[in-house]
């Protein structure tokens, strides 16, 4: 049972444009969520994280939105630029589960020139 | 700040000997470091949680007497694959977080094969 669900297995934008990102979640004791970009044969990078008191966090380019209702997240990167393509991993942990992390299975960006 | 190393990045061994990856955390103190496995094409697993001077903690499924972790320190954790075999083959990959619940900060993984 898959508590944290990336849909969208790959997604390409052009240059310039904006990358959504999404994720979904099931286990309603998640109170933070976070994003990392992961290259091949590397360890993932911390991008940006959400608690669940917050509906919106925003760091440069990149902003995340929460909506705890549907139980959604999303990485809205803008603009996007090809040193962006990587996998992106969304993540969710809480107090409950001890802080885990439990990762969905990531998505491949891919920003064109 | 949160700069995560780790040691050796890949390692080649034979069937049955055992493998040490060392994960450090160069510019802070780290109460918790994780050990994660990745499968090819699959998200990363989480195989135990380490808390400095206490035993670790294993996720199901993760045999203990396999995978051997030492939190020696506030800066040092080391995972020892015993008794190695092809099915241990995989990248593994640890993190670190300052304090309980905080962002984890991750390393550079440490791909191993066993042949």
């Amino acid at each position: 049972d898959q508590q944290v669900k990336q849909n969208s297995p790959s997604l390409s934008v052009q240059e310039g444009r904006i990358s959504i990102l999404n994720c979904d979640y099931t286990n309603s004791m998640f109170d933070y969520f976070l994003w990392y970009k992961k290259y091949p044969a590397e360890g993932p990078t911390f991008l940006i994280s959400i608690s669940s008191i917050k509906d919106k966090n925003e760091d440069g380019r990149f902003t995340v939105f929460l909506n705890k209702s549907a139980k959604h997240l999303s990485l809205h990167i803008v603009p996007s630029q090809p040193g962006d393509s990587a996998v992106y991993f969304c993540a969710a942990s809480g107090v409950r589960s001890n802080y885990k992390l439990t990762f969905g299975k990531g998505t491949l960006l891919t920003v064109n020139p | 700040g949160a700069v995560v190393s780790q040691h050796p990045s890949r390692v080649i061994c034979k069937s049955g000997t055992s493998v040490k990856i060392e994960c450090r955390s160069l510019d802070f103190q780290a109460t918790t470091m994780f050990w994660y496995r990745q499968f090819p094409k699959k998200s990363l697993m989480l195989m135990a949680t380490s808390n400095e001077g206490s035993k670790a903690t294993y996720e199901q499924g993760v045999e203990k007497d396999k995978f051997l972790i030492n939190h020696a320190s506030l800066t040092l954790s080391t995972l020892t694959v015993t008794s190695a075999h092809p099915e241990d083959s995989s990248f593994y990959i640890c993190s670190a977080s300052k304090v309980v619940g905080e962002t984890q900060y991750f390393g550079p993984g440490t791909r191993l094969l066993v042949l």
